[in-house]
């Protein structure tokens, strides 16, 4: 089974300018979360989708961060215009959602680092 | 608000030796405690992963438990080997919320050949 796909890797840009990260969860999970995670700390959430729909994008800084899941299944998250505290590695999980059974597993990708200059 | 402490922050150990490593929340009405293994530059994978209901959860030289009463998960590592050497995050799923992880900073274990 293939896990969690994030692509670029890394991403070098300089402040001001726009980024995008691509994220492909496993399939069939209908919950998808991104993450950022600062140096040395653990990740928080960005933003929470439950198949198109964004359920939590509370902690999502919506000035210049955005993002998007069409069809339910691939996901992008984009800052315009990005600033040098944006610094980060960028991580998108998965989750099947066995609420019933109390059980959340997410399942990570191996994130994007991103490094605005 | 849920807030999760990971103790220490960084351990040194010699090949072979069993540790064991702390994770504290503060708030004990939680779904999940998911214990993850993060390498340098890398994404997190997950190791175990303790439904409320439950005390502990095993896989191979690992070993979780979970206090949720006192707000305490230990994960025990048997036998350690250099390829354990990576920082390891706990986080929890608080009850009520939106279903995020709220995590440690971590511990970043290295294990000396």
């Amino acid at each position: 089974e293939a896990g969690v796909v994030q692509s670029p890797r890394y991403k070098i840009i300089e402040k001001k300018q726009p980024v995008a990260f691509w994220c492909n969860p496993i399939s069939g999970h209908n919950t998808l979360y991104w993450y950022r995670q600062n140096l040395g700390q653990g990740p928080e959430l960005l933003i929470r989708y439950e198949n198109e729909e964004a359920v939590d994008d509370s902690q999502l800084p919506k000035d210049r961060f955005s993002a998007e899941r069409l069809k339910g299944v691939d996901s992008t998250l984009k800052i315009q215009p990005a600033e040098l505290g944006d610094s980060a590695v960028y991580l998108c999980a998965s989750s099947l959602g066995r609420r019933r059974q109390g059980i959340y597993e997410q399942y990570f990708g191996p994130g994007t680092r991103l490094t605005v200059t | 608000k849920q807030e999760v402490t990971q103790i220490p922050a960084a351990l040194s150990v010699p090949e072979g030796e069993n540790l064991v490593l702390n994770c504290s929340f503060t708030d004990s009405a939680i779904y999940n405690l998911q214990w993850f293994r993060q390498d340098p530059g890398k994404g997190l994978t997950s190791l175990l992963l303790i439904q409320s209901s439950q005390r502990e959860q095993t896989s191979g030289r690992l070993n979780a438990s979970l206090d949720k009463s006192s707000g305490r998960s230990t994960l025990y590592i048997a036998a350690s080997q250099p390829g354990d050497s990576a920082t390891y995050l706990c986080a929890v799923i608080p009850q009520g919320g939106s279903e995020k992880l709220v995590f440690g900073k971590g511990t970043k274990l290295t294990v000396n050949p």
